[in-house]
């Protein structure tokens, strides 16, 4: 039971480019989530889903676009990087009965 | 939106120590969360609360679901260097509402 992992772990993109962060997690939870952590900022809620087939925005979700076609991934893509998308990323996922997150290690990513 | 004031932004303390944070929000929460985050990784749960005056311990940590509903506190009993990281006070509203919103973070430092 590996949890919820995140590929790749540290990324440098040049602007405009793209790119897909990847996460799976293993624990047949419904609920999944995008965080981007900014130093000092605490989690930002990129976009979140219910479950297979289904996805909404959360508080920063301009730039990123987001599919879930299984239980088990939720890949975020980045179309045109940014410098301002320069973040640690962090996917999490959770029961829809609990209000309780599991988080990924995270992915690191410098857009220069 | 919801807001979650989190204090102290940071504490350096000595080993041995102990140490107290709160989290106090402008609105109602059903659940309150800490988490802790070393560093170059992803949060990880500490203590969940889920009623209010609900007090957890988990190892030397105890945590308290305030009376309000509106503020939590963690305390760490005799500090230890691995204690060293962000820790994050998270809180989530009743009913269907699965969304967290999080603190901006607590950075603990343990001097040997």
């Amino acid at each position: 039971n590996a949890g919820v992992t995140q590929t790749p772990k540290f990324r440098i993109l040049k602007i405009g480019q793209s790119m897909t962060l990847q996460c799976t997690q293993d624990m047949n939870h419904n609920y999944m989530y995008w965080y981007r952590q900014d130093p000092g900022m605490g989690l930002k809620l990129i976009y979140y889903s219910v479950g297979a087939g289904i996805t909404d925005k959360g508080e920063v979700p301009n730039g990123y676009n987001v599919s879930r076609s299984t239980t088990e991934d939720f890949p975020l893509r980045l179309e045109l990087a940014a410098p301002s998308q320069t973040s640690v990323y962090f996917c999490a996922s959770s029961y829809s009965t609990e209000k309780t997150q599991y988080f990924g290690p995270g992915t690191r990513l410098l857009v220069l | 939106g919801q807001q979650l004031n989190q204090s102290p932004q940071s504490m350096f303390i000595q080993e041995g120590e102990d140490v107290s944070m709160n989290c106090t929000s402008s609105s109602i929460f059903n659940t309150w969360l800490w988490y802790k985050q070393d560093p170059g990784e992803g949060p990880v749960l500490l203590i969940a609360l889920y009623k209010a005056g609900e007090l957890t311990s988990n190892g030397r940590l105890t945590a308290q679901f305030g009376i309000t509903r509106k503020d939590s506190f963690l305390n760490i009993s005799a500090s230890i260097p691995s204690d060293v990281g962000i820790y994050f006070c998270a809180g989530a509203s009743g009913g269907s509402n699965y969304k967290l919103t999080f603190g901006k973070g607590t950075l603990l430092t343990v001097n040997p």
